[in-house]
């Protein structure tokens, strides 16, 4: 029951244009969404999360947009840099400290 | 920067053995997880574990799991009879607030 789906498993972008990952879910009980960035044999890294009831935060070159009635949302890099190259995973809890529901990730490469 | 340690950094263990995994979350954190990732698969819930006692647990984490915080710092997992399917990475993470954050995951190789 793939409840978090991120449809794209890779993304090739320039260095200095813009990323933008997406994610889609579908349990209505989600309240908070989170990114996480992740190298190989290394754990996830928290970047940027939203609370279901803002539709947009920023954090630096980062920005996630919540599209509550589509249930969809988004990370946005911007300029993307080549150190950003990673697996992006969209996770989303239903609770302070609930656990976390992630989604397959998607692999960002950004090229020179 | 105050972060969740994990040890060891590989294990390669024989089926049917016993590992532990070890974990030092964040130390003002009360909420402790376990997950899993197997290569090339998505980071998936083990289990939760909140005021000594297990909060929520995954159709996973089965009777050959068992988690423990022995003294206060530490967290531990431990998987009594290893099975080839249990080789991946097992990430512990920590968190006071929505989210989590992880530590660096330990290799399980079950050969």
């Amino acid at each position: 029951d793939q409840q978090v789906k991120q449809n794209s498993p890779s993304l090739s972008v320039q260095e200095g244009r813009i990323s933008i990952l997406n994610c889609d879910y579908t349990n209505s009980m989600f309240d908070y969404f989170l990114w996480y960035k992740k190298y190989p044999a290394e754990g996830p890294t928290f970047l940027i999360s939203i609370s279901s009831i803002k539709d947009k935060n920023e954090d630096g070159r980062f920005t996630v947009f919540l599209n509550k009635s589509a249930k969809h949302l988004s990370l946005h890099i911007v300029p993307s840099q080549p150190g950003d190259s990673a697996v992006y995973f969209c996770a989303a809890i239903t609770g302070t400290a609930s656990k976390l529901t992630f989604g397959t990730g998607t692999r960002l490469q950004v090229t020179l | 920067e105050p972060e969740v340690t994990q040890t060891p950094s590989h294990q390669v263990t024989q089926m049917g053995q016993e590992v532990i995994l070890r974990c030092v979350p964040i130390s003002n954190h009360l909420y402790f997880y376990w997950y899993r990732q197997i290569l090339g698969q998505k980071v998936e819930f083990l289990v939760s574990f909140y005021n000594n006692e297990i909060s929520e647990k995954s159709e996973i984490f089965d009777d050959q799991f068992s988690v423990e915080r022995p003294d206060g710092s530490n967290f531990t997992l431990k998987i009594r009879s290893t099975k080839l399917e249990d080789s991946a990475m097992y990430f512990c993470a920590s968190t006071y607030a929505p989210g989590a954050f992880f530590g660096q995951g330990t290799r399980l190789t079950v050969v």
